[in-house]
């Protein structure tokens, strides 16, 4: 059974401070989706990476993705009270069908 | 606003009963997927149509069922609706098959079961 994890699961952090936030899947996935949710809200497409080693930033978030070990980040730096809502990455192994990893909950606290 | 419309926003029913969703892609795709997001079982992908005709399946149960229709809009059916099948639904949309190509997704249609 294919397997997305974050983690951490929930994550509180100051203003101003960085943190990263991990995705490992279990199969083999040469792409990787990231996507934020704030609450009550539909999903937002944030970053598509396409490749083994493949970078992508955007104000303080920055994505990566490493398809050797199976694993995506998503560094925040300097985050501050907008960045709060929900993190998912998803993989499509097979082609249109995503798969989705639990979710990271980050709270950015002033 | 990413252009995905869902109708209704908010269903109420009974267990036994069945209901409909609605999904009206962006201008332009092909593609329609569609996702239960809930507490217990997170976000799962449940079935995708590209220009009219199933192209993948996930976790579907045998009580749903979808199609798209010739203008690509599509509409996901539940019958025989349990207390567990209480989630938001996602309807998501892209301009094909290309797997470099993110979803767009709709603002959900919240399913209550009473």
């Amino acid at each position: 059974e294919l397997k997305v994890e974050q983690n951490p699961l929930f994550l509180s952090m100051q203003e101003g401070k960085n943190y990263t936030i991990y995705c490992n899947y279990s199969t083999t996935s040469d792409r990787l989706y990231w996507y934020r949710q704030d609450p009550g809200k539909s999903l937002e497409s944030l970053f598509v990476l396409l490749s083994n080693g493949a970078v992508k930033q955007e104000g303080r978030l920055m994505a990566s993705l490493d398809t050797k070990a199976r694993l995506s980040t998503l560094h925040i730096t300097a985050a501050v009270h907008d960045l709060s809502a929900t993190y998912f990455c998803a993989v499509d192994p097979v082609g249109n069908q995503f798969y989705f990893g639990t979710g990271t909950s980050l709270t950015v606290i002033p | 606003d990413s252009g995905v419309t869902q109708t209704p926003k908010h269903l109420i029913t009974a267990t036994g009963q069945r209901v409909t969703l609605r999904c009206s892609p962006r201008s332009g795709d092909l593609s329609v997927y569609w996702y239960q997001q809930s507490l217990d079982q997170g976000l799962q992908f449940l079935i995708q149509y590209y220009n009219g005709e199933e192209r993948a399946k996930g976790n579907i149960l045998e009580r749903f069922s979808a199609q798209q229709f010739p203008d690509l809009h599509s509409e996901l059916n539940l019958s025989s609706l349990e207390l567990g099948d209480s989630a938001l639904y996602f309807c998501a949309s892209s301009p094909g098959g290309q797997r470099n190509q993110p979803q767009h997704f709709g603002d959900g249609t919240r399913l209550s079961i009473l």
